[in-house]
């Protein structure tokens, strides 16, 4: 049971595709983010929304867009992404404060042909 | 920028023993949080064990401990009593209390547990 849930597990897309990662937390949090994990490399976060607000934006490529209607749902939109792009994309949420303690889905494997 | 370096990519230990995973961290601040993460197959990471720096006291969560070393910026995790179901990639993170949202994490290392 987890209370981030990310959609689809698994996804394999052309390089001319247009797909979107869904995600979705029932913690309550207000903040949620998009971490991109490919191997032998650390974590690397994306974006964050606070409030359904962005309020970071690690220099993504234009290819990925994010989207955040509401508190309890981020998107993120994919279009004309290049192979190196394959990875395992996860999402986080959390509540913000001092401690602000991130709790993760179970991610979504990205292959691009 | 803070890094954070996890020296062991791969670790192995028996089941019921115990192992220590290192983790050390470059930061010139003085108030941030670090936390040991778990990364089973099913991918989904789990957070294990956090420590405020502000705390000399090193944090437990059952059979999961740290030893934070502040001033030598280390922060190793411990398992006693290893099971079969402690097999995952285990993750460093560390967070600047004023930041914002930032997690730092290190490359991971792979635990392996053998009956």
């Amino acid at each position: 049971e987890t209370g981030v849930t990310q959609t689809p597990r698994h996804l394999v897309m052309g390089m001319t595709n247009k797909k979107s990662l869904k995600c979705e937390q029932h913690l309550g949090h207000n903040a949620m983010y998009w971490y991109k994990q490919s191997a032998k490399k650390p974590l690397e976060l994306m974006f964050v929304y606070s409030l359904e607000e962005r309020v970071e934006n690690n220099s993504v490529p234009s290819r990925f867009s994010p989207e955040c209607p509401n508190s309890s749902h981020l998107f993120l939109h994919l279009h004309t992404l290049q192979p190196e792009d394959s990875a395992l994309y996860l999402c986080a949420s959390s509540q913000g404060g001092r401690s602000n303690i991130q709790y993760f889905g179970a991610g979504t494997r990205l292959s691009v042909l | 920028a803070q890094t954070v370096t996890q020296s062991q990519p791969e670790m192995s230990v028996q089941e019921a023993e115990t192992v220590t995973l290192s983790c050390t961290y470059d930061t010139s601040e003085s108030d941030y949080y670090l936390f040991w993460y778990k990364q089973p197959p099913s991918r989904q990471m789990i957070l294990v064990i956090r420590q405020e720096a502000y705390k000399q006291q090193n944090a437990t969560e059952n059979r999961f401990s740290v030893n934070f070393q502040k001033a030598a910026k280390s922060f190793s995790l411990k398992i006693s009593d290893s099971q079969l179901g402690d097999a995952a990639m285990y993750f460093c993170a560390y967070r600047r209390v004023d930041s914002g949202y930032a997690l730092n994490f290190g490359k991971g290392t792979s635990l392996l547990v053998t009956p």
